[in-house]
């Protein structure tokens, strides 16, 4: 069965400071790799995917995320954080079968001035 | 294009009750998922309808059941209210299907039960 695992739960950047968000899956085949994230009080917004090609990918918001098969790694990363980028972040595999998508338990980025 | 639309926002029901959430997914979208988001346990998987068919279904009891009629919206009806049912409720829609992970989430239907 497919699984998404981000091993940190919490994280504190300072402002201007980069970030990195750590991402494992596992997944049978080529996986389908997304990045969201919330806001509070507000539903998920997706960042960034993954499909195929390239394996460092673009999203919205200054973010990118590298995908490394060796490692089933996709960490997020953004060079320079800003305190509206204070939400949860939720890391999903899915694919082309026939099953459901698949999230993280999510990491809480705080951002200190 | 307006976005996923999910109503009530808020509400508050006690132990036994049942409840039923309501989705309008984003026009066009023919798939709507359902997550239960709870801070120890994060998003899980309800169930996905696609076309009016449920397409996959998570690991929750017969108790919390869904539906969706010929124009894609989608409801969710859970009975006989737990304490453990509080949460927020997500929609999330798709072209495709929820496994190309392309959603589009609405900002969630908050249930507590007393």
């Amino acid at each position: 069965a497919q699984s998404v695992t981000q091993p940190d739960i919490h994280i504190t950047v300072s402002e201007g400071a980069s970030l990195e968000l750590r991402c494992n899956y596992s997944y049978g085949a080529t996986p389908y790799l997304f990045w969201y994230v919330q806001s509070p009080g507000q539903g998920l917004q997706l960042l960034l995917k993954y499909f195929s090609g390239d394996t460092l990918v673009q999203g919205i918001k200054g973010f990118e995320a590298e995908f490394k098969r060796s490692q089933s790694s996709f960490n997020l990363r953004k060079p320079s954080v800003h305190w509206s980028d204070a939400a949860e972040y939720f890391c999903a595999v899915g694919g082309l079968g026939n099953e459901k998508l698949t999230f993280g338990t999510g990491t809480r980025l705080t951002i200190i001035p | 294009k307006a976005g996923v639309t999910q109503t009530p926002r808020y509400l508050i029901k006690t132990r036994g009750q049942q409840v039923t959430l309501s989705c309008s997914p984003i026009s066009g979208h023919r798939s709507v998922s359902w997550y239960q988001q709870t801070p120890g346990q994060g998003l899980q998987f309800l169930f996905e309808y696609f076309s009016e068919t449920q397409r996959n279904k998570g690991n929750f009891p017969g108790r919390f059941s869904g539906r969706q009629f010929s124009n894609s919206r989608s409801e969710m009806n859970v009975s006989t209210l737990e304490l453990g049912d509080s949460a927020l409720y997500l929609c999330a829609s798709s072209l495709a299907g929820s496994n190309t992970g392309e959603l589009f989430f609405g900002e969630g239907s908050r249930l507590t039960v007393l």
